[in-house]
């Protein structure tokens, strides 16, 4: 499977605790995403990398939560002191520059977080 | 970010059309109409994406406005395998690292 890969796919968490996601981009591609999604919304924008750089940051992650992509290959995001609002879908996507001006984003299956 | 206005739900029976209708009126020259849809449990697919002209392939198609504020998203002959969220969202072509989700239309397909 080439796809874009996510683990784990469910996590459940105390409140307090933190929590760590990792995302494994399709091969190729070097922007990197990762969006939430709440039960009945569309997922929102949080964070992307092209590369190994964090091009921005939507107002969505608190100091609490933190996103890295060391190498420009696969992508962590840490939430620290989870609380129970961070429940929700994560979900990573990739994509390729080499099709601008146009680059689809294929997404991972998601992990879900519940926070008790 | 230009904002679309979807249908919170439509129903289909199987093999026949679904029009899913997409309004976008503050659409500027240089955003770009997509749609991607979500199945259940999944993460989102692309869909279709177009400009100007009206697009085909091998999922839907996706007919225009000439004043480009609005659009349809077609598929031919629903199958149960269709049923999902499906979104409309408009990208800048300048600025198009984000993709920004309204709540879609959720889409049932009745066998």
């Amino acid at each position: 499977d080439t796809g874009v890969s996510q683990d784990p796919r469910h996590k459940i968490t105390k409140r307090g605790q933190n929590v760590t996601f990792r995302c494994d981009p399709i091969s190729e591609h070097n922007r990197l995403y990762w969006y939430r999604q709440t039960l009945g919304q569309g997922p929102e924008f949080l964070t992307y990398f092209q590369n190994e750089a964090q091009l921005e940051k939507s107002r969505l992650l608190s100091d609490r939560f933190s996103a890295e992509r060391p190498k420009g290959s696969f992508s962590t995001l840490e939430i620290q002191r989870t609380e129970q609002g961070d429940s929700a879908m994560y979900l990573c996507a990739s994509s390729s520059t080499n099709r601008v001006p146009y680059n689809e984003q294929f997404f991972g299956p998601g992990t879900r977080l519940t926070v008790l | 970010d230009a904002k679309t206005t979807q249908p919170n739900s439509m129903e289909s029976n199987e093999e026949e059309p679904v029009h899913l209708p997409c309004n976008h009126s503050t659409i500027s020259g240089t955003d770009y109409i997509h749609w991607y849809r979500q199945l259940p449990s999944q993460g989102p697919e692309y869909v279709i994406h177009g400009l100007t002209s009206n697009v085909n392939n091998r999922m839907a198609s996706l007919a225009i406005a000439e004043d480009r504020k609005s659009s349809t998203l077609i598929l031919h002959r629903a199958t149960l395998r269709d049923a999902a969220v499906y979104y409309c969202i408009l990208r800048d072509s300048g600025n198009d690292y984000k993709l920004s989700f309204g709540a879609g239309t959720t889409v049932t397909v009745r066998a």
